[in-house]
């Protein structure tokens, strides 16, 4: 099975601009998760899609949104980007052991490589 | 989120064992622990899990205390592939498990 992939790995833009991360999980994975992670906060959520429906947010701006297709695939944007939003960009998929789409406390996430985005 | 603490960092030399403690006194008797590990410039990757007894696996061993407020994992033979920050992870039953909330994590490095 092929494993979670993210494009594009790198990206570079400027403060201002917007972004769109695109992540494709594992086949037949319906959940997605975001994570950020920079040197100084380390890995923090930022949201979660099932069934193309954000079931939570973490603590960020409205700024950072992401969507769900029907094929599981999620994406993420960033609109006016700040330099402190450099830092890689994790996507996570689980396969949903409980029925109804409640995630149980040992499901696993599977990671992709991340996007490392830079903004100048 | 019940916390753990974990060491910064750590030393080892390749193929031999290394224990990586983490601590977890505020957990509660539905949380499983987890152990992630991230190497370098890769995402993190699943390692091991469990809920009180310990755990085997073919990456690495997962050893919890009776009293569950501190586990420790287990690899068996270091090997240089092994070097990695470990974030050890509690992950509850309500209804926002879907997230991992990941601390600073141990530095594993291994000597060759």
């Amino acid at each position: 099975k092929a494993g979670v992939t993210q494009t594009p790995r790198y990206l570079i833009k400027t403060r201002g601009q917007q972004v769109t991360l695109s992540c494709s999980p594992i086949s037949g994975h319906r959940s997605v998760s975001w994570y950020q992670q920079t040197p100084g906060q380390g890995l923090q959520f930022l949201f979660e899609y099932f069934s193309e429906t954000q079931r939570n947010k973490g603590n960020f701006p409205g700024r950072f949104s992401g969507r769900q297709f029907s094929n599981s695939r999620s994406e993420m944007n960033v609109s006016t980007l700040e330099l402190g939003d450099s830092a890689l960009y994790l996507c996570a998929s689980s396969s949903v052991s409980r029925a109804g789409g409640t995630t149980s406390s040992t499901d696993t996430q599977y990671f992709g490589p991340g996007t490392r985005l830079t903004v100048l | 989120d019940a916390k753990t603490t974990q060491p910064n960092s750590m030393e080892s030399n390749e193929e031999e064992p290394v224990h990586l403690p983490c601590n977890h006194s505020t957990i509660s008797g539905t949380d499983y622990i987890h152990w992630y590990r991230q190497l370098p410039s890769q995402g993190p990757e699943y390692v091991i899990h469990g809920l009180t007894s310990n755990v085997n696996n073919r990456m690495a061993s997962l050893a919890i205390a009776e009293d569950r407020k501190s586990s420790t994992l287990i690899l068996h033979r270091a090997t240089l592939r092994d070097a990695a920050v470990y974030y050890c992870i509690l992950r509850g039953s309500g209804g926002s498990n879907y997230k991992l909330t990941f601390g600073k994590g141990t530095l594993l490095t291994v000597n060759p």
